[in-house]
């Protein structure tokens, strides 16, 4: 079985700053993780994902994360936040050939000015 | 755009009610998705379909019903509405040239009254 637990309900940072958004994962296999973004009144937007083709995998708008398996996480960093990044992320995993992800409980990351 | 849409945007019912959301996948896509969204359980896979066929069943309720048609397009159904099913229902698409990268649609929001 899988599951994610995304560690902190919200974040605050101040604009400019680094945004670290923790997620750690239960898997009986290699897992697939992704991170989702989630704006107001919006559907999930893919942030990225792992497939096990690098541990450091790079995704849209400056966002990154690194699969470290000796921990079980896949953290997510922006070095530098923008105000347009405000919104609920979501750490998702599913088993190798299966494709239904299970979703952490989110974070919700507030920029502050 | 994810090229996923979803109808209706916004659905307010009354308890013991039935409604149908659809949803159409992107173009090619054969894989259909749907979760849903509350404050209460956060963001859970209902079920999959996969080409018309019933691929997998998440903590989907027995009041609760799926189909995939033969153009692909998939219909919730939900019978019997609670006041706790007022939720945001997602569905998503993958084809199996994207891996498991599921696009999600805007969402329909649901309202049990």
């Amino acid at each position: 079985a899988q599951s994610v637990t995304q560690l902190g309900s919200h974040v605050s940072v101040s604009e400019g700053a680094l945004v670290l958004l923790r997620c750690n994962y239960s898997s009986s296999v290699p897992p697939y993780l992704f991170w989702y973004v989630q704006y107001p009144n919006q559907g999930l937007q893919l942030l990225l994902k792992y497939t096990s083709a690098a541990t450091l995998v790079k995704g849209i708008n400056g966002f990154e994360a690194e699969f470290k398996k000796s921990e079980t996480s896949f953290h997510l960093t922006k070095p530098s936040a923008h105000m347009s990044d405000a919104a609920e992320y979501f750490c998702a995993v599913s088993e190798t050939g299966a494709n239904n992800l299970f979703f952490g409980t989110g974070t919700r990351l507030t920029v502050i000015p | 755009d994810s090229g996923v849409t979803q109808t209706p945007k916004h659905l307010i019912t009354a308890t013991g009610q039935r409604v149908t959301l659809r949803c159409s996948p992107r173009s090619g896509d054969l894989s259909v998705y749907w979760y849903q969204q509350s404050l209460d359980q956060g963001l859970q896979f209902l079920i999959q379909y996969y080409n018309g066929e019933e691929r997998a069943k998440g903590n989907i309720l027995e009041r609760f019903s799926a189909q995939q048609f033969p153009d692909l397009h998939s219909e919730l159904n939900l019978s019997s509405l609670e006041l706790g099913d007022s939720a945001l229902y997602f569905c998503a698409s993958t084809s199996q040239s994207r891996g498991n990268e599921q696009f999600f649609g805007p969402g329909t929001r649901l309202t049990v009254l």
